[in-house]
C-alpha cells in the first residue's frame, strides 16, 4: 500500500541535543512538507520541498533543518537552537504545486524535550 | 495573506444530531478548499475537497459547498455518529501555499 511513514512515533530528547525525524513516502510525490502542531492550534509550516535537492523555509523554520537527497525521503532535524521543540510533527506530501492537489499526511512524531 | 477561520470548539452533540462546522476564508488567488479530520494521536486524513466555486465535496455523509460569494466552506453532516468524534480542520491551498484553520474538536455522545 502507498503511503507516508514517520518514525519514531514518540521521541524524547534532552535539552541541547539535536534530533532527526524520519519521513518516507512511496506515493511518487514530488512535493513534501513538514508541519508543527501544538495543542489547540492549527498546523504551521516548517519547511517544504518541491523537488529533490531543493527546499524552502516555511513560516517557522528557525531552529530546524532539512535535506532532500532522495524523492522518497525528507528528514527533519530539530536543532538545539529551537527554543520550544516539544510538539507533534507531521510530514506530508503531494503530487505537486497545483492548488487542487491535496496533501497526504503521515501518522506524526510526538517529540518531548526533557 | 491567505487565511482560514473556522468556528471554535469544542462542539458536543448527541448521536444522530445535525452537524455544522463553519469555515470562512480569505485568499488573493483562486484557492482549492479542503476539510481534513484528525483522530487522537494520528495524522490528518482528507475528508473532502472542492477546487472551484459552487463545487460540492462529499464523503462518508459529510458535505461542504464552495461558496465564493460568502467565502465559505461549511462542513455539514445530517446525522453524526460516535465514531465521528475527532478534530476537523478546514484548509485552503493556492499553488504551493496551504493554510489550515485552528481545528474544531467534535465530541459525539451516545
Amino acid at each position: 500500500d502507498g503511503g507516508i511513514t514517520q518514525s519514531p512515533k514518540y521521541l524524547f530528547r534532552k535539552e541541547g541535543q539535536n534530533v532527526t525525524l524520519s519521513c518516507e513516502q512511496n506515493l511518487n510525490h514530488d512535493a513534501m512538507y513538514w508541519y508543527r502542531q501544538d495543542p489547540g492550534q492549527g498546523l504551521r509550516l516548517i519547511y517544504y520541498s518541491q523537488i529533490v535537492n531543493d527546499f524552502q523555509k516555511g513560516d517557522i523554520a528557525e531552529g530546524y533543518s532539512v535535506s532532500r537527497e532522495k524523492k522518497e525521503s525528507f528528514p527533519l532535524t530539530v536543532t538545539s537552537a529551537q527554543k520550544n521543540p516539544t510538539a507533534f510533527y507531521l510530514c506530508a506530501s503531494s503530487k505537486g504545486g497545483d492548488s487542487g492537489n491535496e496533501q497526504f499526511f503521515g501518522p506524526g512524531t510526538r517529540l518531548t524535550v526533557l | 495573506g491567505d487565511s482560514v477561520t473556522q468556528m471554535e470548539g469544542p462542539v458536543t452533540l448527541s448521536e444522530e444530531a445535525f452537524l455544522t462546522i463553519n469555515c470562512t476564508y480569505t485568499a488573493t488567488g483562486y484557492p482549492s478548499l479542503f476539510w481534513y479530520v484528525q483522530y487522537p494521536g494520528e495524522g490528518l486524513q482528507l475528508l473532502l475537497k472542492a477546487t472551484k466555486a459552487d463545487d460540492k465535496g462529499s464523503n462518508k455523509g459529510f458535505e461542504a459547498t464552495y461558496r465564493k460569494e460568502t467565502t465559505s466552506f461549511h462542513l455539514e453532516k445530517g446525522s453524526v455518529q460516535v465514531s465521528d468524534s475527532a478534530v476537523y480542520f478546514c484548509a485552503l491551498r493556492v499553488n504551493n501555499d496551504m493554510r489550515f484553520g485552528a481545528g474544531t474538536r467534535l465530541t459525539v455522545k451516545p
